[in-house]
């Protein structure tokens, strides 16, 4: 069995200033690890995702993210947000076709 | 490349009657197909995973009979919530899974979604 927990239900960030995503995991196997966004009233746009090799991803948007895996984490990052980035965040998890979501989180991105 | 659409976007019905919701792969095809339902401010929960010509599986707690799901070709998926509720009302959202590409093993793209209000 495999779960994610995001570690943060909320983030307000001001535009142009740094911000960091929390996402751990559990799995007894290895998984394969997404972050995606979703706007409002729509579905869900994958950001970026680790399947293997390099540990630091790099994704769409300027949005990157680390997998850890002595910690069991993959935080997400964006070194500077813009206002377009407002929206829900779902770090996920994968091992057998099948995606389990954390409970997502919200970023507001104020000028 | 990889799009999926959902239709209808948004439905609105009276209590008793039975909707059905469309998913297509359109550029590829999709052995896999998952539904997913999520609740205002929460997650996506998985309802069940369609396979093209088998019967789907449901999740734990999903009511088979009331959520038919079937998955008649590999661009094609519907899921029919019959003899709806108001609690039934929620944003329903597919993804499809591509089956020959090992670079995006594993990976789900996903449609728009469709907000379901019964009345």
């Amino acid at each position: 069995a495999q779960s994610v927990t995001q570690l943060d239900s909320q983030v307000p960030v001001f535009e142009e200033a740094p911000v960091e995503l929390r996402c751990n995991y559990s799995s007894s196997v290895s998984v394969y690890l997404f972050w995606y966004v979703q706007y409002p009233n729509q579905g869900l746009q994958l950001l970026l995702k680790y399947l293997s090799g390099s540990t630091l991803v790099k994704g769409i948007n300027g949005f990157e993210a680390e997998f850890n895996k002595s910690q069991t984490s993959f935080h997400l990052r964006k070194p500077s947000v813009h206002i377009s980035d407002t929206a829900e965040y779902f770090c996920a998890v994968s091992n057998d076709y099948k995606l389990s979501f954390g409970a997502g989180t919200t970023v507001t991105v104020r000028a | 490349g990889a799009v999926v659409s959902q239709h209808p976007s948004w439905v609105i019905c009276k209590s008793g009657t039975s909707v059905k919701i469309e998913c297509r792969s359109l550029d590829f095809q999709a052995t896999t197909m998952f539904w997913y339902r999520q609740f205002p401010k929460q997650s996506l929960m998985l309802m069940a995973t369609s396979n093209e010509g088998s019967k789907a599986t449901y999740e734990q707690g999903v009511e088979k009979d009331k959520f038919l799901i079937n998955h008649a070709s590999l661009t094609l998926s519907t899921l029919t919530v019959t003899s709806a509720h108001p609690e039934d009302s929620s944003f329903y959202i597919c993804s499809a899974r591509p089956g020959s590409s090992e670079t995006i093993r594993d990976e789900q793209f996903f449609g728009p979604g469709t907000r379901l209000t019964v009345l």
